[in-house]
């Protein structure tokens, strides 16, 4: 159960665009459509961003969008917003039927 | 709109146990499998249970598992998590969450639990 691998920092300007990877194995990210995203500000509790590799649940802003190729998901944030400056974690279903998050990635808006 | 209210944390000496519980709100409770992560201080969310509906189906992270019991009560909306042989490692915000999209949609807002000597 290791954990996926996430950089561990990002950064970028207000209105620019930033991609978060995640990489893990065929074990879990590769075989499974069932990955998801997380935004969790300092002292709150997790927010689910994306969910089932690309899809937005309700209220979410569509500055934010998912994908995944092979082993590994990705997080895109377009028009970056001082607001988005957060810890973001990724998550995926496992062939050993539990649940693996990533490290996490710190993301500073300059 | 579901909400999520962890109770149940505190100080407790290694080797000891503790039993934290989260109250649901809403009547689709029943409805959903739910999870337990935690995260430790300054560190990232870490996976560390689930069950599904009727509490048929569990499983658990290596880290915890022996010594860490995953239960519901779909007629009072709770979830809990018994644990025992607590060690320094398993110091934690642990935070109730439920299952849906095949991840974790609601989220409660934790309770802390430290083992320390």
């Amino acid at each position: 159960q290791s954990a996926l691998t996430q950089p561990a920092s990002v950064s970028g300007s207000p209105g620019q665009s930033i991609t978060i990877s995640c990489t893990g194995t065929s074990s879990d990210v590769r075989n499974y459509n069932y990955v998801s995203w997380y935004q969790q500000h300092p002292g709150k509790a997790p927010k689910l961003i994306i969910f089932e590799v690309s899809n937005r649940p309700s209220g979410v802003s569509d500055r934010f969008s998912g994908s995944k190729s092979g082993n590994t998901a990705s997080l895109t944030i377009s028009g970056l917003q001082a607001e988005d400056e957060a810890d973001y974690y990724c998550n995926s279903y496992t062939s050993s039927n539990t649940w693996v998050f990533g490290g996490g990635t710190t993301l500073t808006v300059l | 709109e579901v909400q999520l209210v962890e109770s149940g944390g505190g100080l407790v000496q290694p080797g000891g146990s503790l039993r934290l519980s989260c109250a649901a709100s809403g009547s689709t409770f029943s409805s959903h499998w739910m999870h337990w992560v935690r995260q430790a201080p300054g560190k990232g969310l870490v996976w560390v249970s689930g069950l599904n509906t009727d509490g048929s189906y569990i499983t658990y992270a290596d880290s915890v598992m022996g010594r860490f019991t995953i239960s519901r009560d779909n007629a009072k909306n709770t979830l809990y998590l018994q644990m025992n042989s607590l060690r320094a490692e398993d110091t934690a915000v642990y935070y109730c969450t439920r299952g849906r999209f095949n991840g974790m949609d609601v989220w409660g807002q934790g309770t802390t639990v430290t083992v320390s000597s």
